[in-house]
């Protein structure tokens, strides 16, 4: 039962590098999202889909680009990453979105950008 | 422009005691709230909600208590274990589809 995995747990970019964070859910939710984790900040809001084919942004879009081609899967992508991408990042899905079904999070991953 | 605001970064109870973990919000358009517990590099896990209609709910050892007047929610903890030793989040959609989430408190079960 693999729930919502993510890949790498680590990784390190220099500035100017892209890369993208994978996320994949074996549930069959539709609602998916990322945030960040940064200390004194909590976890904020980067993008989230309702479902395959749409994507909205959430409260820190910038310098990130998602896309839904599946219903299993959300990557989080990084064009030129920013030494303030430094952060922890997490993927989440859940049944639906707004109506308090339980988000279900994936083990995070760590990037830093030197 | 945070709506949920967890003034508390820090708090530190003794074990088998209470634990009262604080949240605020500013917008009152929401359909519930709920509370996530995280452990050091593990992702945030599920703890318990409370619809905007209730104004109390209850789960085992914990308890959320909802205040709308005061725009206020609290969770209960008791007894206080140190396994709960765990940073604790508050968070909403506040009647749209965006999961927004406050700063967190660090609580410590100290044995």
């Amino acid at each position: 039962n693999a729930g919502v995995t993510q890949t790498p747990k680590f990784q390190v970019l220099k500035t100017g590098q892209s890369m993208t964070l994978q996320c994949a859910q074996d549930m069959n939710h539709e609602y998916m999202s990322w945030y960040r984790q940064d200390p004194g900040m909590g976890l904020r809001l980067i993008h989230y889909s309702v479902g395959a084919g749409i994507t909205d942004q959430g409260e820190v879009p910038n310098g990130y680009n998602v896309s839904r081609s599946t219903t299993e899967d959300f990557p989080l992508r990084l064009l030129s990453a920013a030494p303030s991408q430094t952060s922890v990042y997490f993927c989440a899905s859940s049944m639906t979105g707004g109506d308090g079904t339980e988000a279900f999070f994936g083990q995070g991953t760590r990037l830093t950008v030197v | 422009d945070q709506q949920v605001k967890q003034n508390s970064p820090s708090l530190s109870v003794q074990e088998g005691r209470i634990s009262i973990l604080n949240c605020d919000y500013t917008n009152s358009m929401f359909d519930y709230f709920l509370w996530y517990k995280k452990y050091p590099a593990e992702g945030p896990t599920f703890l318990i909600s409370i619809s905007s209609i209730k104004d109390k709910n209850e789960d085992g050892r914990f308890t959320v208590f909802l205040n709308k007047s005061a725009k206020h929610l609290s969770l209960h903890i008791v007894p206080s274990q140190p396994g709960d030793s765990a940073v604790y989040f508050c968070g909403s959609n506040f009647g749209n589809e965006k999961l927004t989430f406050g700063t967190g408190t660090r609580l410590t079960i100290i044995p």
